[in-house]
Formats: structure tokens, C-alpha cells, sequence
């Protein structure tokens, strides 16, 4: 079984850091391209970063880019996400998610974990 | 980038009734990278159709997927009451990956 979980949220000060991570298993973690996509409080989906499944290829939003890192840790299959100059409007629950496709980072997600919620709040 | 539209914003329906959402794209997607996700709330989002129009594993039948190009659509045949919903589209092909703004599904 598929298992994404979601680690790292909490609440911190804006222009600060955090780390985010997403423990997998019940699949071969380094066969798929990862992502990260979240949710404003009320609001839509909005996809942040994927790392391709050798972890060569990144890509990240515009709102994002240059703060967010997303690594890739294939002996723990873990997925991370590095988060600095947080800023009010990057509050949301974040949400891993896993291809569908091996090897394609451009296919969609079939597996999402529960998420964890970011706060940015002075 | 490719901004995804979606109507209508909220769809008000009986179940057993018949609902279509549909998504339209500013520019061609390619429909391998053109997926429906279903989201309740408190719930990650569902993969319910990938490729436009092949259902993801578990996904009853009632839900289908067609369109190309630009104009995609995800069709529910007969309403169930867990069907009520947001639903929400994403082209994952280009970058950024984009998703439409969402439909919410309601009881009438």
C-alpha cells in the first residue's frame, strides 16, 4: 500500500525557514518524480515544486522560486522541502504527492499524503 | 503559462442527475497530461481521471473524462451523494504545472 506522510509544518515568523518532509514507502521510491502542491486556507490547489525521479530535474513555481528547495533522499525515500523568507501568503497545507507514471515527471499524481499545515503569522 | 478555466464555479444538482464540468485551457494541452481531481473537505485531493479520459484504479465508472486541444470535460452519467465535491483540473505537461480554479459540486 502507497503511504505518503507529511512532516515539518508548524507555525513561524515571517522571513523565517522551515523543512518540510514526506516519508514513503509501498512503492520504488526512486522510480517516481515527486511533487509538493498546496492550499491556501479556502482556497484552490496550487503545485510548488517536482523533482524527477533521479533527482536531476527540478522545477518550481514562480512564487517559490529561489526559497524553496526540493531535495530528494533516496536511502530514506524521503522527499524534502527547504522553505526560507517565508512570507503571510505561503500559509497553506502542503501536500506531497506522488507520479503516476515512472520515470515521467510530467505525469499527474495519483498518490497524495494528508499534508501539513504552514503558518506564517508574526 | 497555461491558466486553466474552469465552469461553472459552482454546479447545483440532484443526485441521480447528470453533471459536466468543464475546463478550458488558454493554450493546447497535451491531453496525456491533462487529469481531474476530486477533494472533500478535510481530504487530500483524489485522482480521478488521467490522460483526459482514462479513470484512475477504484474510480466507479460513472465518472468519465473527454475533450482535447483546449476544452476538456469530466462527466458524472448519475449523481451519488459522495459525488458532492470540488473538483479541480491540472495540466502537469508544461511548467508550471497549473491547476483550474475548481467547481464545486453542490446538492440542490
Amino acid at each position: 500500500e502507497v503511504q505518503l506522510v507529511e512532516s515539518g509544518g508548524g507555525l513561524v515568523q515571517p522571513g523565517g525557514s522551515l523543512r518540510l518532509s514526506c516519508a514513503a514507502s509501498g512503492f520504488t521510491f526512486n522510480n517516481y518524480g515527486m511533487s509538493w502542491v498546496r492550499q491556501a486556507p479556502g482556497k484552490g490547489l496550487e503545485w510548488v515544486s517536482t523533482i524527477n525521479y533521479s533527482g536531476e530535474g527540478r522545477s518550481y513555481a514562480d512564487a517559490v522560486k529561489g526559497r524553496f528547495s526540493i531535495s530528494r533522499d533516496d536511502s530514506k525515500n524521503t522527499l524534502n522541502l527547504q522553505m526560507s523568507s517565508l512570507r503571510a501568503d505561503d500559509t497553506a497545507i502542503y501536500y506531497c504527492a506522488k507520479t503516476l507514471l515512472p520515470r515521467d515527471s510530467g505525469s499527474c499524481n495519483d498518490y497524495w499524503g494528508q499534508g501539513t499545515l504552514v503558518t506564517v503569522s508574526a | 503559462e497555461i491558466v486553466l478555466t474552469q465552469s461553472p464555479g459552482t454546479l447545483s444538482l440532484s443526485p441521480g442527475e447528470r453533471a459536466t464540468l468543464s475546463c478550458r485551457a488558454s493554450q493546447s494541452v497535451d491531453s496525456r497530461y491533462l487529469a481531474w481531481y476530486q477533494q472533500k473537505p478535510g481530504q487530500a485531493p483524489r485522482l480521478l481521471i488521467y490522460g483526459a479520459s482514462s479513470r484512475a484504479t477504484g474510480v466507479p465508472d460513472r465518472f468519465s473524462g473527454s475533450g482535447s486541444g483546449t476544452d476538456f470535460a469530466l462527466t458524472i452519467s448519475r449523481l451519488e451523494p459522495e459525488d458532492f465535491a470540488v473538483y479541480y483540473c491540472q495540466q502537469s505537461g508544461g511548467s508550471p504545472k497549473t491547476f483550474g480554479q475548481g467547481t464545486k459540486l453542490e446538492v440542490k
